[in-house]
């Protein structure tokens, strides 16, 4: 069974960093893309970041290019978010997200961990 | 960016009934490399996390009910839900994974009338 477990959500003030993790199980983690999606809680769903399977290739949207960095480490199946220079319109909840066929069709998600940036 | 635009952002439909869904994006998602629409549909119920219900457009995920289908071609997309279940109560996206940004329909929330 796939799961994906985030952690590493919790208050910052705007300006902070924060760092988030996805612990997966149940596939081979070094296979698949990876990517994090985020909600405005009860609003829709935003694609954040994306990297390929071997770690090599990363593209972001554009309102957190520069800001954020996407990473993984395939020996430990952890996908991570490093998050600096946070904006109150980062507040959302991020969603860990596994690929299949191509790195944007998101075939299972995890539960999600909840940031708020706010003063 | 590709913008998805759903048509309705929410729809009620007595159990039983027929829900159908409709979506567009502001570029064509079909890859004439593999003739495929690069267009999947996620089902979120309340206080979950998004599930994949559809991909390349009409291909349904394992373990998705068979009342559940997706067609449409290019730009023009639609989901169908045929006899509405009360487990069908969700909000609906459509996201096109043809190129990145990979972009969302806004969500069509789906209700029991």
């Amino acid at each position: 069974e796939v799961q994906l477990l985030e952690s590493g959500g919790g208050s910052v003030q705007p300006g902070g960093s924060l760092r988030l993790s996805c612990t997966a199980s149940g596939f081979t983690f070094r296979n698949f893309g990876m990517s994090w999606v985020r909600q405005i809680p009860d609003k829709g769903l935003e694609w954040v970041s994306t990297v390929t399977n071997g770690g090599d290739v990363s593209y972001y949207t554009d309102s957190v290019e520069g800001r954020f960095t996407i990473s993984r480490d395939n020996s430990k199946s952890t996908l991570y978010l490093q998050m600096n220079s946070l904006r109150v319109e980062d507040t959302a909840i991020y969603y860990c997200a596994k690929a299949i066929y191509y790195d944007g069709l998101f075939e299972y998600w995890g539960l999600g961990t909840l940031v708020t940036v706010s003063s | 960016d590709v913008v998805m635009t759903q048509s309705a952002d929410s729809l009620a439909v007595s159990l039983g009934e027929r829900a159908t869904i409709n979506c567009k994006s502001s570029q064509s998602v079909l890859d004439s490399s593999n003739n495929k629409n690069f267009l999947a549909w996620y089902q979120q119920k309340p206080g979950q996390s998004p599930k994949m219900v559809i991909y390349w457009a009409s291909t349904r995920e394992s373990g998705v009910p068979e009342r559940f289908s997706g067609s449409g071609s290019g730009t023009d997309f639609t989901l169908t839900i045929t006899s509405l279940q009360a487990e069908d109560v969700a909000v609906y996206y459509c996201q096109q994974y043809h190129s990145a940004p990979y972009t969302f329909g806004q969500g069509t929330r789906l209700e029991i009338k």
